[in-house]
């Protein structure tokens, strides 16, 4: 059974970078032709999407976002990661890795994580 | 603000029937089949109840089922359980530069 398991530290000053990396158990992120996503939710509120990446390290972002994120793959170690510069409050929320279902990366979400809380404090 | 418009909140009771709305417009939800529906339950990550419209994953009860007129698409939920009782997200293509958005959620309590 596929499972996703987010990791990073918990707090991150402002003006730094936030990284994340989602570890991928029970399956194989290159034999599985699928996009593979980060989500997010602030305290409160509802979900936003940050972005996707394809096996071969194709990539899409939420154009809101794209100028501070970069997502990347490494099929040897199974994983997927998240990088988010310079982050502010506004990037205080649990962060979710999730796989889609399909080769499309608006393709619906199928497996998540169990979400990594990220506070953006000094 | 959400470019997927869904009902803040919606109610039932045991037994019946909701319906949760998501409008959007022929760029989005009216233009494309790429709808799908999300439950979420207080501090646990979201499940796919519903992909590309009204196909369910494996696993998903038939009770939740989805469709799509003009450009709003639906989740309804038929023999409401105490368990239904949850916050539900819609998401969809979009042609537009965003590329991809959820709806900002609706919290369904079963009364």
């Amino acid at each position: 059974q596929l499972q996703l398991l987010e990791s990073g530290p918990g707090l991150v000053k402002p003006s730094e970078t936030l990284s994340l990396t989602c570890a991928v158990s029970g399956g194989s992120i290159s034999s599985n032709r699928l996009y593979w996503g980060w989500i997010r939710q602030p305290p409160g509120k509802g979900l936003e999407w940050i972005g996707s990446i394809y096996y071969n390290g194709n990539t899409y972002y939420n154009p809101s976002l794209k100028s501070r994120v970069t997502i990347s793959v490494d099929t040897s170690k199974n994983q997927f990661s998240l990088k988010l510069s310079s982050v502010t409050a506004a990037d205080t929320a649990v962060y979710y890795c999730a796989r889609h279902r399909g080769d499309h990366y608006y393709d619906g979400m199928d497996v998540w994580g169990q979400g990594t809380t990220v506070t953006v404090s000094s | 603000q959400s470019a997927l418009a869904q009902p803040a909140s919606v109610s039932g009771s045991p037994g019946q029937s909701i319906t949760i709305s998501c409008a959007g417009t022929s760029s989005d939800v009216g233009g494309y089949n790429y709808v799908s529906w999300y439950q979420q339950h207080p501090g646990k990550a979201p499940r796919l109840l519903i992909y590309e419209v009204s196909n369910r994953p494996s696993g998903v009860p038939d009770r939740f089922s989805g469709s799509k007129s003009g450009n709003t698409a639906s989740l309804t939920i038929s023999g409401l359980q105490a368990d239904d009782e949850a916050d539900y997200y819609c998401s969809s293509y979009t042609i537009s530069s965003t590329l991809q958005e959820f709806g900002g959620g609706t919290k369904l309590t079963v009364v």
